[in-house]
């Protein structure tokens, strides 16, 4: 059973438009949240992060979105970039300490030049 | 900074020999590392927590005989697949916890290594 889902295994995007990516999570408990960006043969490297406390966190291009009712946060890149082209994954923890991370299965994003 | 080297990127082992993984913390001390496993198309799934100088923690359904954890200085983690069999061949990501710019702690993760068990 999957606690993170990202149902959207791919997304294009055109250059300067904003870039929407989803997830959504069923455990109640998780109370931190991340976004990680990978790129093919790379390590997950991580992009902004929000505390359940807050519904909205802030970081340059990056916005991320945290709806704690409907368990659904999102992630808002804008302008998108082709340089923004990987996979992106949300993750979740019980805690703000990194902990225990469960992610999500990945969404693949292209920047169309 | 905070920059995590694996070594190596990728291997291919005959079924039933031992295969060991270094996960490296190059500009900063990790007393936590972690290791994941990700298989084509899912998601990276956490097999345990290592913590310098005692035992690692493994998640549920992880064999702990056959993936050997050890972390034995603040830099240097080490997954050993042991008796490595087809079905061991995925992709391995270690991860070491370290302080982000504004203070929080977060998983700095290294580039994987791909292994393939024949």
């Amino acid at each position: 059973d999957q606690q993170v889902k990202q149902n959207s295994p791919s997304l294009s995007v055109q250059e300067g438009r904003i870039s929407i990516l989803n997830c959504d999570y069923t455990n109640s408990m998780f109370d931190y949240f991340l976004w990680y960006k990978k790129y093919p043969a790379e390590g997950p490297t991580f992009l902004i992060s929000i505390s359940s406390i807050k519904d909205k966190n802030e970081d340059g291009r990056f916005t991320v979105f945290l709806n704690k009712s409907a368990k659904h946060l999102s992630l808002h890149i804008v302008p998108s970039q082709p340089g923004d082209s990987a996979v992106y994954f949300c993750a979740a923890s019980v805690g703000a300490g990194s902990y225990q991370l469960t992610f999500g299965k990945g969404t693949k994003l292209s920047v169309i030049p | 900074g905070a920059v995590v080297s694996q070594h190596p990127s990728w291997v291919i082992c005959k079924s039933g020999t031992s295969v060991k993984i270094e996960c490296r913390s190059l500009d900063f001390q990790a007393t936590t590392m972690f290791w994941y496993r990700q298989f084509p198309k899912q998601s990276l799934m956490l097999m345990a927590t290592s913590n310098e100088g005692s035992k690692a923690t493994y998640e549920q359904g992880v064999e702990k005989d056959k993936f050997l954890i050890n972390h034995a200085s603040l830099t240097l983690s080490t997954l050993t697949v042991t008796s490595a069999h087809p079905e061991d061949s995925s992709f391995y990501i270690c991860s070491a916890l370290g302080l982000a710019e504004r203070g929080q702690e977060t998983q700095y993760f290294g580039p994987g290594t791909r292994l393939l068990v024949l």
